[in-house]
């Protein structure tokens, strides 16, 4: 059973500072990993893909991806209140198989 | 570009109907999947179709799911016989091409409620 966890939260931040999401996957074998995120009633809409080991930037936003210790974080810095939503870690284990496994998500507040 | 569209936006149906939702990808993507999302189990992944085949339905919940692909684009997912349990966002997405490392773009969601 390929498992990813996220811890549900909420996270509280205030505006300006830098929140930090965290991820754990259970298939050793998974092969790319996604962050998206999630408005109350919307779809998820993708925010960062990371493949390889290390940090990936985009903006705002840092993924960073360590697959011996099987985790993967995202960094949003000068957090902003548009940033408050639900953020849902997948993981595509690859291998003949294309399917993304989610987290259940973390709820992510940021204060003004 | 155009996203991915789904039809409809929301559902009310009563026990028993059978439900048919419709799933049209991004333009020149091949591969396209189906998830559903319910309070408290987070986005479960049902089925996936590359063309038109379906190599993977591990995720279709009983026999009353089913769906089909045609002309490698638009997707419907039909739910016979539909029951409370079944109430939930069914969200379909698309990709660019098959394999392990292409991002996949998410549609607005059909919202089904089973009365």
């Amino acid at each position: 059973q390929k498992e990813v966890e996220q811890n549900s939260g909420p996270l509280s931040v205030p505006e300006g500072a830098i929140a930090s999401l965290n991820c754990t996957y259970s298939d050793r074998g998974s092969q790319s990993f996604f962050w998206y995120r999630q408005y109350s009633g919307k779809s998820p809409e993708l925010i960062m893909s990371i493949y390889s080991n290390g940090d990936k930037e985009d903006g705002r936003f840092t993924a960073q991806l360590n697959k011996a210790s099987q985790y993967v974080s995202l960094l949003i810095r000068d957090s902003q209140p548009s940033d408050s939503a639900t953020y849902l870690c997948a993981v595509n284990s690859g291998a003949g198989s294309y399917q993304l496994t989610f987290g259940k998500g973390t709820k992510l507040s940021v204060i003004p | 570009g155009a996203g991915v569209s789904q039809s409809p936006s929301n559902k009310v149906t009563e026990k028993g109907k059978d439900v048919e939702l419709r799933c049209d990808p991004i333009s020149g993507h091949t591969a396209l999947y189906w998830y559903r999302q319910s309070l408290g189990q987070g986005l479960e992944f049902l089925i996936y179709f590359q063309g038109n085949s379906a190599p993977d339905k591990s995720g279709l919940p009983s026999d009353r799911f089913s769906a089909e692909r045609t002309g490698g684009s638009v997707s419907t997912l039909t739910i016979q016989r539909t029951q409370q349990e079944d109430s939930a966002v069914y969200l379909c997405a698309s990709s660019l091409e098959r394999n392990s490392y292409n991002e996949q773009f998410f549609g607005p969601g059909t919202r089904l409620t089973v009365l």
